[in-house]
């Protein structure tokens, strides 16, 4: 079983553009949840799509989005990139009824210049 | 909303000795607790998980305890091996509402052979 898929695995970015990334989930997840792993901030959660409908959201700004496709993958966009949005993004695909577990994939680095 | 707090940052055991990571979350919400070794480069790795219905889970050298009175979940590595070396992360959700993790600060466990 193919585990969570995230493209792509690297980018660098000039302030002031904007980004999208992409996170493919195991193969019958119907979540996908975001999360920002920065070594001053830790993990914090962005978001949470679940039936392509946003569950939950955490404390960011405006500029973070993301969406949700039938088929379970999901996107976030960043506009309007800031040199602290630079960070290791998370994604996690779990069944998503309940206590259930939720596996990462390897993540996208972002740096923004 | 949910706080969850790690200790310690960095743990340097002996290899072959116990290694234990302690987290207290602040939502009496929350029932759901997992924990995550991540490797450099790579993703959290699910490794553990526990439910508030119990008290005690064991997998092979690895154990979590959970005090829901005082809202504290411990993590307990025996017989560590130098792959045990990574950084580790609990986290806490209120599975009913979706899958939100609040992580900890994280642990870097450092086995010595």
């Amino acid at each position: 079983k193919a585990g969570v898929t995230q493209t792509p695995r690297y980018l660098i970015k000039t302030r002031g553009q904007q980004v999208t990334l992409s996170c493919s989930p195991i193969s019958g997840h119907r979540s996908v949840s975001w999360y920002q792993q920065t070594p001053g901030q830790g993990l914090q959660f962005l978001f949470e799509y679940f039936s392509e409908t946003q569950r939950n959201k955490g404390n960011f700004p405006g500029r973070f989005s993301g969406r949700q496709f039938s088929n379970s993958r999901s996107e976030m966009n960043v506009s309007t990139l800031e040199l602290g949005d630079s960070a290791l993004y998370l994604c996690a695909s779990s069944l998503g009824t309940g206590n259930t577990e939720a596996f990462f994939g390897q993540g996208t680095r972002l740096t923004v210049v | 909303g949910e706080n969850v707090e790690q200790h310690p940052s960095t743990l340097s055991v002996q290899e072959g000795d116990s290694a234990v990571i302690k987290c207290t979350y602040s939502d009496s919400a929350s029932n759901y607790f997992p924990w995550y070794k991540q490797e450099l480069g790579k993703g959290p790795q699910l490794i553990i998980d526990i439910r508030s219905n119990v008290g005690e889970k064991k997998d092979q050298r690895i154990a979590v305890t959970l005090n829901k009175t005082a809202k504290h979940f411990s993590l307990h590595i025996t017989e560590t091996q130098p792959e045990d070396s990574a950084v580790y992360f609990c986290a806490a959700s209120k599975g009913a509402a979706g899958n939100k993790l609040t992580f900890g600060g994280g642990t870097r466990v450092l086995v010595k052979p």
